[in-house]
């Protein structure tokens, strides 16, 4: 089946370092992407999303770049903080079928 | 604002017993309602959805069963658990999913079936 995935599982920066999360996905008709980021025994939390007609969009220290010709999305998180340190799962959709298809996630890890 | 609850927060339950997991949304009419389920270490799996009341759609066959009751809430049962029913189950809720319309999930329930 068509579904959401992600280049690695785990990820390890330095405090104040950016970080950069990647994710392919394979349903060329999805038209909406999501981030999520799941802490330790919580339920994921929304991040930032964005829709198909665009490529890129900014919220507070983080930014979704979208590449609809490779099927690429990415989550870049500015100044990264031990607080950041959780799963990061992407997601997609297309909105003609109410369902998100979620990505096995990526582990951030961040070192003081 | 909106809520969503889940209950209970942990659970463990011997093979064979029932199960049923209740889900609660308040501040909302007519929501989109959810069942994942999570693997240790392992990414969400699409369970159940419902777009209203009576209204459910399976993704997984499985020995599981969802209902929708009453408008905002979802139940999770199961007539006999078995091992690999563990996990970490999330309810989530949403309007209609599209931009500014994404899923907001439950803090879980986890559940060890021994």
């Amino acid at each position: 089946g068509e579904s959401v995935g992600l280049h690695l599982p785990t990820l390890s920066v330095q405090e104040g370092d950016n970080s950069i999360i990647n994710c392919a996905y394979s349903n060329s008709a999805s038209d909406y992407f999501i981030w999520y980021k799941q802490e330790s025994g919580k339920g994921p939390q929304f991040i930032i999303d964005i829709r198909s007609n665009m490529d890129k969009r900014q919220g507070q220290r983080v930014t979704v770049l979208l590449n609809k010709t490779v099927k690429h999305l990415s989550l870049q998180i500015a100044a990264t903080q031990p607080g950041d340190s959780a799963v990061y799962f992407c997601a997609d959709l297309n909105t003609g079928f109410q369902k998100l298809v979620f990505g096995t996630g990526t582990r951030l890890l961040v070192s003081p | 604002s909106q809520t969503i609850h889940q209950w209970p927060a942990t659970l463990v339950q011997p093979v064979g017993s029932p199960l049923s997991l209740e889900c609660t949304v308040e501040g909302t009419s007519n929501p989109n309602l959810y069942w994942y389920r999570q693997a240790a270490g392992r990414g969400l799996q699409l369970l159940f959805y419902s777009v209203g009341i009576g209204q459910i759609s399976s993704e997984v066959p499985q020995n599981l069963s969802a209902s929708r009751p009453q408008d905002r809430q979802f139940i999770l049962s199961s007539k006999k658990l078995l091992l690999s029913d563990s996990g970490f189950y999330l309810c989530a809720w949403s309007r209609a999913l599209g931009v500014n319309s994404p899923l907001h999930f439950g803090n879980g329930t986890r559940l060890t079936v021994t």
